[in-house]
Protein backbone atom coordinates (compact mmCIF):
# COMPACT_ATOMS: atom_id res chain seq x y z
CA UNK A 1 0.00 0.00 0.00
CA UNK A 2 0.78 3.66 -0.21
CA UNK A 3 2.88 5.70 2.15
CA UNK A 4 3.11 9.25 2.85
CA UNK A 5 5.90 10.73 5.14
CA UNK A 6 5.20 14.14 6.96
CA UNK A 7 7.26 15.44 9.30
CA UNK A 8 7.71 17.02 11.61
CA UNK A 9 5.16 14.79 13.65
CA UNK A 10 4.79 17.03 16.43
CA UNK A 11 5.94 20.66 17.16
CA UNK A 12 5.48 23.41 19.71
CA UNK A 13 6.26 27.13 18.61
CA UNK A 14 5.81 30.78 19.70
CA UNK A 15 3.12 32.72 18.58
CA UNK A 16 4.02 34.50 15.49
CA UNK A 17 6.21 32.28 14.30
CA UNK A 18 5.79 29.97 11.12
CA UNK A 19 5.88 26.41 10.65
CA UNK A 20 6.89 24.15 7.45
CA UNK A 21 5.28 20.88 7.26
CA UNK A 22 6.69 18.63 4.69
CA UNK A 23 4.92 15.71 3.16
CA UNK A 24 6.76 13.25 0.80
CA UNK A 25 4.69 10.38 -1.29
CA UNK A 26 6.18 7.46 -2.28
CA UNK A 27 5.06 6.77 -5.66
CA UNK A 28 2.83 9.23 -8.00
CA UNK A 29 -0.03 10.39 -6.85
CA UNK A 30 -2.81 12.39 -8.78
CA UNK A 31 -3.57 14.73 -6.31
CA UNK A 32 -2.37 15.88 -2.78
CA UNK A 33 -4.35 17.44 -0.22
CA UNK A 34 -3.90 19.29 3.02
CA UNK A 35 -6.58 19.49 5.91
CA UNK A 36 -6.66 20.53 9.54
CA UNK A 37 -8.36 18.31 12.79
CA UNK A 38 -8.96 20.81 15.64
CA UNK A 39 -9.38 19.50 19.22
CA UNK A 40 -12.31 17.13 19.28
CA UNK A 41 -13.04 18.07 15.61
CA UNK A 42 -13.59 16.42 12.19
CA UNK A 43 -10.74 16.72 9.28
CA UNK A 44 -11.48 19.86 7.71
CA UNK A 45 -9.67 20.41 3.84
CA UNK A 46 -7.49 23.68 3.84
CA UNK A 47 -6.58 23.32 0.16
CA UNK A 48 -5.69 20.86 -2.72
CA UNK A 49 -1.92 21.12 -3.47
CA UNK A 50 -1.51 21.63 -7.35
CA UNK A 51 1.99 20.73 -8.97
CA UNK A 52 3.67 23.47 -9.97
CA UNK A 53 1.02 25.90 -9.39
CA UNK A 54 -0.71 27.75 -6.64
CA UNK A 55 -3.30 25.71 -4.41
CA UNK A 56 -6.71 25.78 -4.69
CA UNK A 57 -7.91 26.59 -1.53
CA UNK A 58 -11.14 26.22 0.54
CA UNK A 59 -13.96 28.86 1.89
CA UNK A 60 -12.28 29.69 5.77
CA UNK A 61 -8.52 29.24 3.72
CA UNK A 62 -6.31 31.88 2.59
CA UNK A 63 -2.81 31.70 0.67
CA UNK A 64 -0.95 34.20 2.94
CA UNK A 65 -1.79 32.08 6.33
CA UNK A 66 -1.54 29.02 4.57
CA UNK A 67 1.09 29.06 1.93
CA UNK A 68 1.52 25.59 0.06
CA UNK A 69 3.92 24.32 -2.37
CA UNK A 70 3.71 21.39 -4.70
CA UNK A 71 7.33 21.53 -6.72
CA UNK A 72 7.12 18.17 -8.13
CA UNK A 73 4.42 15.09 -8.26
CA UNK A 74 5.62 13.74 -5.28
CA UNK A 75 6.72 16.51 -2.72
CA UNK A 76 4.43 18.89 -0.93
CA UNK A 77 4.73 21.78 2.03
CA UNK A 78 2.01 23.84 3.82
CA UNK A 79 3.44 26.53 6.16
CA UNK A 80 1.36 27.89 8.88
CA UNK A 81 2.11 31.52 9.11
CA UNK A 82 2.17 34.26 11.94
CA UNK A 83 0.78 31.34 14.57
CA UNK A 84 -1.61 31.65 17.20
CA UNK A 85 -3.03 29.61 20.03
CA UNK A 86 -5.94 28.80 17.74
CA UNK A 87 -4.05 27.40 15.05
CA UNK A 88 -3.27 24.35 17.53
CA UNK A 89 -4.53 21.19 15.42
CA UNK A 90 -3.34 18.12 13.75
CA UNK A 91 -2.45 18.99 10.06
CA UNK A 92 -2.49 16.17 7.48
CA UNK A 93 -1.17 15.70 4.12
CA UNK A 94 -2.96 12.97 2.06
CA UNK A 95 -2.45 12.16 -1.30
CA UNK A 96 -4.87 10.34 -3.59
CA UNK A 97 -3.30 7.41 -5.76
CA UNK A 98 -5.01 6.51 -9.29
CA UNK A 99 -4.89 2.58 -8.56
CA UNK A 100 -6.94 2.82 -5.69
CA UNK A 101 -9.88 4.81 -4.48
CA UNK A 102 -9.08 4.64 -0.99
CA UNK A 103 -6.98 7.94 0.02
CA UNK A 104 -4.18 7.75 2.18
CA UNK A 105 -2.90 10.23 4.98
CA UNK A 106 0.24 10.66 6.39
CA UNK A 107 0.67 10.54 10.33
CA UNK A 108 -0.11 13.84 11.04
CA UNK A 109 1.92 16.90 12.64
CA UNK A 110 0.72 17.85 16.09
CA UNK A 111 1.02 21.60 16.25
CA UNK A 112 1.09 23.72 20.09
CA UNK A 113 1.00 27.35 19.77
CA UNK A 114 1.67 29.18 22.95
CA UNK B 1 -23.28 23.47 7.12
CA UNK B 2 -22.32 19.92 8.12
CA UNK B 3 -23.06 17.77 4.95
CA UNK B 4 -22.09 14.28 6.79
CA UNK B 5 -22.66 13.64 9.85
CA UNK B 6 -21.90 10.91 12.64
CA UNK B 7 -24.69 11.58 15.24
CA UNK B 8 -22.83 9.17 17.59
CA UNK B 9 -20.33 10.55 19.25
CA UNK B 10 -19.42 7.57 20.95
CA UNK B 11 -19.94 3.63 21.33
CA UNK B 12 -19.13 0.58 22.97
CA UNK B 13 -19.67 -3.06 22.23
CA UNK B 14 -18.55 -6.24 23.82
CA UNK B 15 -16.30 -8.13 22.37
CA UNK B 16 -17.35 -10.55 19.42
CA UNK B 17 -20.17 -8.91 18.89
CA UNK B 18 -21.38 -6.58 16.19
CA UNK B 19 -20.61 -3.05 16.10
CA UNK B 20 -22.50 -0.40 14.19
CA UNK B 21 -21.69 3.14 12.91
CA UNK B 22 -23.67 5.60 11.35
CA UNK B 23 -23.02 8.04 8.99
CA UNK B 24 -25.81 10.52 6.57
CA UNK B 25 -25.22 12.86 4.57
CA UNK B 26 -26.83 15.97 3.15
CA UNK B 27 -25.53 16.42 -0.53
CA UNK B 28 -27.30 14.32 -2.98
CA UNK B 29 -23.94 14.86 -5.40
CA UNK B 30 -22.12 12.39 -3.02
CA UNK B 31 -21.25 9.14 -5.16
CA UNK B 32 -18.35 7.84 -3.23
CA UNK B 33 -18.14 7.09 0.37
CA UNK B 34 -15.03 5.67 2.90
CA UNK B 35 -15.12 4.63 6.46
CA UNK B 36 -11.56 5.42 8.19
CA UNK B 37 -10.29 4.42 11.04
CA UNK B 38 -7.92 6.24 13.72
CA UNK B 39 -5.54 5.85 16.55
CA UNK B 40 -4.04 8.89 18.36
CA UNK B 41 -1.00 10.15 17.33
CA UNK B 42 -1.66 8.83 14.08
CA UNK B 43 -2.93 9.25 10.55
CA UNK B 44 -6.57 8.03 9.67
CA UNK B 45 -6.40 4.15 8.17
CA UNK B 46 -8.69 3.45 5.17
CA UNK B 47 -11.18 0.63 6.12
CA UNK B 48 -13.28 0.19 2.87
CA UNK B 49 -15.68 1.72 0.78
CA UNK B 50 -18.29 1.73 -1.76
CA UNK B 51 -19.41 3.63 -4.84
CA UNK B 52 -22.98 4.99 -4.82
CA UNK B 53 -24.09 2.55 -7.76
CA UNK B 54 -23.93 -0.67 -4.60
CA UNK B 55 -25.47 -0.69 -1.87
CA UNK B 56 -23.33 -3.40 0.31
CA UNK B 57 -19.27 -3.63 0.37
CA UNK B 58 -17.59 -6.39 2.07
CA UNK B 59 -14.16 -7.16 2.79
CA UNK B 60 -13.55 -9.44 6.21
CA UNK B 61 -14.86 -8.23 8.70
CA UNK B 62 -16.41 -5.01 7.66
CA UNK B 63 -19.25 -4.49 5.74
CA UNK B 64 -20.89 -0.86 4.31
CA UNK B 65 -24.15 -0.85 3.54
CA UNK B 66 -25.48 2.05 1.45
CA UNK B 67 -29.29 3.64 1.48
CA UNK B 68 -28.99 6.43 -1.25
CA UNK B 69 -32.88 7.13 -0.74
CA UNK B 70 -31.88 7.66 2.95
CA UNK B 71 -28.59 9.38 2.30
CA UNK B 72 -27.73 6.77 4.65
CA UNK B 73 -24.60 4.81 5.49
CA UNK B 74 -22.98 2.02 8.24
CA UNK B 75 -20.50 0.08 8.75
CA UNK B 76 -20.86 -3.15 10.63
CA UNK B 77 -17.64 -5.26 12.61
CA UNK B 78 -18.40 -8.94 12.96
CA UNK B 79 -16.67 -9.71 15.24
CA UNK B 80 -15.18 -6.80 17.23
CA UNK B 81 -11.86 -7.23 18.81
CA UNK B 82 -10.12 -4.96 21.25
CA UNK B 83 -7.96 -3.57 18.18
CA UNK B 84 -10.98 -2.64 16.91
CA UNK B 85 -10.67 0.27 19.70
CA UNK B 86 -10.07 3.48 18.02
CA UNK B 87 -12.56 6.64 16.40
CA UNK B 88 -13.86 5.72 13.05
CA UNK B 89 -14.65 8.77 10.30
CA UNK B 90 -17.32 8.21 7.58
CA UNK B 91 -16.13 10.43 4.50
CA UNK B 92 -17.95 11.33 0.94
CA UNK B 93 -16.91 12.25 -2.28
CA UNK B 94 -18.84 14.01 -5.65
CA UNK B 95 -16.40 12.24 -7.68
CA UNK B 96 -18.90 12.03 -10.68
CA UNK B 97 -19.17 15.46 -10.91
CA UNK B 98 -15.41 16.41 -10.52
CA UNK B 99 -14.98 16.93 -7.54
CA UNK B 100 -12.47 14.47 -5.60
CA UNK B 101 -12.10 16.09 -2.49
CA UNK B 102 -13.57 14.38 1.11
CA UNK B 103 -15.75 15.36 3.07
CA UNK B 104 -15.66 13.88 6.50
CA UNK B 105 -17.75 13.53 9.58
CA UNK B 106 -17.81 14.35 13.11
CA UNK B 107 -16.33 10.88 14.21
CA UNK B 108 -17.33 8.24 16.67
CA UNK B 109 -15.28 6.80 19.09
CA UNK B 110 -15.78 3.13 19.43
CA UNK B 111 -14.48 1.14 22.26
CA UNK B 112 -14.90 -2.99 22.23
CA UNK B 113 -14.84 -4.59 25.81
CA UNK B 114 -13.10 -7.47 26.65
Amino acid sequence: SAVISQKPSRDICQRGTSLTIQCQVDSQVTMMFWYRQQPGQSLTLIATANQGSEATYESGFVIDKFPISRPNLTFSTLTVSNMSPEDSSIYLCSGMYPSEWGYTFGSGTRLTVV
Amino acid sequence: DQQVKQNSPSLSVQEGRISILNCDYTNSMFDYFLWYKKYPAEGPTFLISISSIKDKNEDGRFTVFLNKSAKHLSLHIVPSQPGDSAVYFCAASATNFGNEKLTFGTGTRLTIIP
